[in-house]
């Protein structure tokens, strides 16, 4: 069964330096999300991506995040610099349509 | 704000009893509604959907009831297994943004 890849599967960081995560979906699905998940929450959605297209970024804190999806189909997500407060889950999904969406393992960051 | 919510934040149920979850939401432009199951430290898991046109579905031990004039979801777990231990989340989608919405979770704990 097709899955979704996220690596590292947990990241630990001082504040102030930068940090990166990746993400491969299933193969074949354009929609790629990225989520945040704060312990004990729901995820949040950071951005959507169509093909290489943001088609909605509107909860990134663009002063730090950052995401690209540079061919369509990976994706980068990276923080810098990496606050106390970003310390959280971070889930990637995708989609082949704008519903049903498959969550990756998702990466566990803590900022020290 | 508009919003997805559960009822309960925990349930504890007895091995081989139902299970019954239950979610409301309070936008009635929403029109398709998904149940994930999360184990501890993994990314949510597809358990069933349902679109705005259908007022019940049926999986695998699961059933998931939509009723839209009281705008509420449940999620029906039949013969409960130690493995169904998680948190359920259930999200919805208004096809015009594509983005799913959570709720806060509910943690079903099965008791042996």
């Amino acid at each position: 069964e097709a899955e979704v890849a996220q690596s590292p599967r947990y990241k630990i960081t001082e504040k102030s330096q930068a940090v990166a995560f990746w993400c491969d979906p299933i193969s074949g699905h354009a929609t790629l999300y990225w989520y945040r998940q704060i312990l004990g929450q729901g995820p949040e959605l950071l951005v959507q991506f169509q093909d290489e297209s943001v088609v909605d970024d509107s909860q990134l804190p663009k002063d730090r995040f950052s995401a690209e999806r540079l061919k369509g189909v990976d994706s980068t997500l990276k923080i810098q610099p990496a606050e106390l407060g970003d310390s959280a889950m971070y889930l990637c999904a995708s989609s082949s349509r704008a519903d049903t969406q498959y969550f990756g393992p998702g990466t566990r960051l803590t900022v020290l | 704000g508009e919003s997805v919510g559960l009822h309960l934040p925990t349930l504890s149920v007895q091995e081989g009893d139902n299970s019954i979850i239950n979610c409301a939401y309070s936008n009635s432009a929403s029109d398709y509604f998904i149940w994930y199951k999360q184990e501890s430290g993994k990314g949510p898991q597809f358990i069933i959907d349902i679109r705005s046109n259908m007022d019940k579905r049926q999986g695998q031990r699961v059933t998931v009831l939509l009723n839209k004039t009281v705008k509420h979801l449940s999620l029906q777990i039949a013969a409960t297994q130690p493995g169904d231990s998680a948190v359920y989340f259930c999200a919805e989608n208004r096809r015009s943004q594509g983005n799913l919405i959570f709720g806060k979770g509910t943690k079903l704990s099965v008791k042996p």
